[in-house]
């Protein structure tokens, strides 16, 4: 079973558009993640969500937003896409090892394969 | 200046070589520390994660200096298979969890 899950693999859209990739974890980890990797390769975190909560909210056009229905799913809404918004977009999840019942332990992430996002 | 830095590569090495990457963070309060591989057009996926006393997994090793805020990744006896980017990966000591990543080092292990 997949652990980290996105869809669609691939997004190809016009510049003006609202499009959604959604994210889904069977992993029962509380904490999910929307990391944006450019063209130059470089991984950038834009969002993570804990319990519910926003806890880390880098500095991104507020055109994007994470929406999460329950713990389970992070989905990432953007609005009047740019196109340098083109991108691949990965969901990743992980336990918070302060919330963990082992809190010395480090919780290493798991990523979804990735979404594909081309505007034109 | 950035949080996270990495070799800038790529690396090009016969196989069988052995091959290390280095890596440094800026924040001195990082509580975890970790290698990726990422593939081509693939997801970055855990190589391993880095404890104080070092570790080791078959032929990769690493290593964690606190006071020099440094670490590192040994690849011995390196595979066509091993060809990639290496991603080192640190979890920093804020609000929340903040996984900060660096730039990634390529390396082609070549036949």
């Amino acid at each position: 079973d997949t652990a980290v899950s996105q869809t669609p693999k691939y997004l190809v859209t016009q510049m003006g558009n609202d499009k959604s990739i959604k994210c889904e974890q069977n992993l029962g980890h509380d904490t999910m993640y929307w990391y944006k990797q450019d063209s130059k390769k470089f991984l950038k975190i834009m969002f993570s969500y804990n319990n519910k909560e926003l806890i880390i909210n880098e500095t991104v056009p507020n055109r994007f937003s994470p929406k999460s229905p329950d713990k389970a799913h992070l989905n990432l809404h953007i609005n009047s896409l740019e196109l340098g918004d083109s991108a691949v977009y990965f969901c990743a999840s992980s336990q918070d090892p302060d919330r963990g019942l082992h809190r010395s332990l480090s919780y290493e992430q798991y990523f979804g394969p990735g979404t594909r996002l081309t505007v034109t | 200046r950035k949080e996270v830095e990495q070799d800038p590569g790529p690396f090009n090495v016969p196989e069988g070589a052995t091959v290390a990457f280095n890596c440094t963070y800026s924040n001195s309060a990082s509580q975890s520390f970790f290698w990726y591989r990422q593939d081509c057009r693939k997801e970055p996926k855990l190589l391993m994660s880095v404890y104080s006393s070092g570790n080791e997994d078959g032929r990769f090793t690493a290593q964690l200096n606190r006071a020099s805020q440094y670490i590192s990744l040994l690849i011995r006896d390196s595979k066509l298979s091993d060809s990639a980017t290496y991603l080192c990966v640190v979890r920093e000591n804020n609000y929340g969890q903040n996984f900060v990543f660096g730039p990634g080092t390529r390396l082609s292990v070549l036949p």
